[in-house]
């Protein structure tokens, strides 16, 4: 089966530097994901990796390993309004998105 | 990115009554698009995969009589819930890809669907 497993609430204080990962397994890949929803919104896109390595856009980054299929998302020099869910999902070989669960981030003062 | 359109955001509507939900894409055409529904604190669900022209491809335990999908245009797919009750009370949000990107998916607004 298709499985893309992620934390499912994280902590982090504000300023700080706050990685959450996501491990899957799918029927081929074509490209994975990185979502941010706040509560009661619709999820808005943050990043595509597709080859291996890091991709940074401001302050966050996403980083994909294909050969051990593992992501993360890396959120630097964190603000309140990054209080969100954060949500994984992989495009499989028909081009379908396999979502994770999401992790809540929580942002403390 | 390219702009999808959900409506209407927040609907209350009476046990036993329909529910018609609307996506459009803005600015380009969408030959596929999915329909999610999500209860609090939990991830997105895909209910079906509504293919312009054809029938939609449901997903295993979703009643493809209850919730109705029609996408008869390049532009516009529709979800009705028919019969509603409390239980289908969630957060249902539609989403497009542009077939020539194959890439992010861009999501509709979402809709807040309580039954009462």
């Amino acid at each position: 089966g298709q499985n893309i497993d992620q934390p499912t609430e994280m902590t982090a204080t504000e300023g700080a530097i706050v990685q959450i990962n996501c491990t899957y397994q799918t029927s081929g890949f074509n490209g994975l994901f990185w979502y941010q929803q706040h509560a009661g919104e619709a999820p808005t896109f943050l990043s595509y990796n597709v080859l291996d390595g890091l991709e940074e856009k401001g302050r966050f980054s996403s980083f994909l390993s294909r050969s051990k299929g593992y992501s993360y998302l890396l959120l630097k020099e964190l603000q309140m309004k990054d209080s969100a869910s954060y949500l994984c999902a992989v495009m499989d070989s028909n081009y379908q998105l396999i979502w994770g669960a999401g992790t809540k981030l929580i942002i403390k003062p | 990115g390219a702009v999808v359109s959900q409506h209407p955001s927040r609907v209350i509507c009476k046990s036993g009554t329909s529910v018609k939900i609307e996506c459009r894409s803005l600015d380009f055409q969408a030959t596929t698009m999915f329909w999610y529904r999500q209860f609090p604190k939990q991830s997105l669900m895909l209910m079906a995969t509504s293919n312009e022209g054809s029938k939609a491809t449901y997903e295993q335990g979703v009643e493809k009589d209850k919730f109705l999908i029609n996408h008869a245009s390049l532009t516009l797919s529709t979800l009705t819930v028919t019969s509603a009750h409390p239980e289908d009370s969630s957060f249902y949000i539609c989403s497009a890809r542009d077939p020539g990107l194959n890439t992010e998916a861009f999501f509709g607004q979402g809709t807040r669907l309580t039954v009462v």
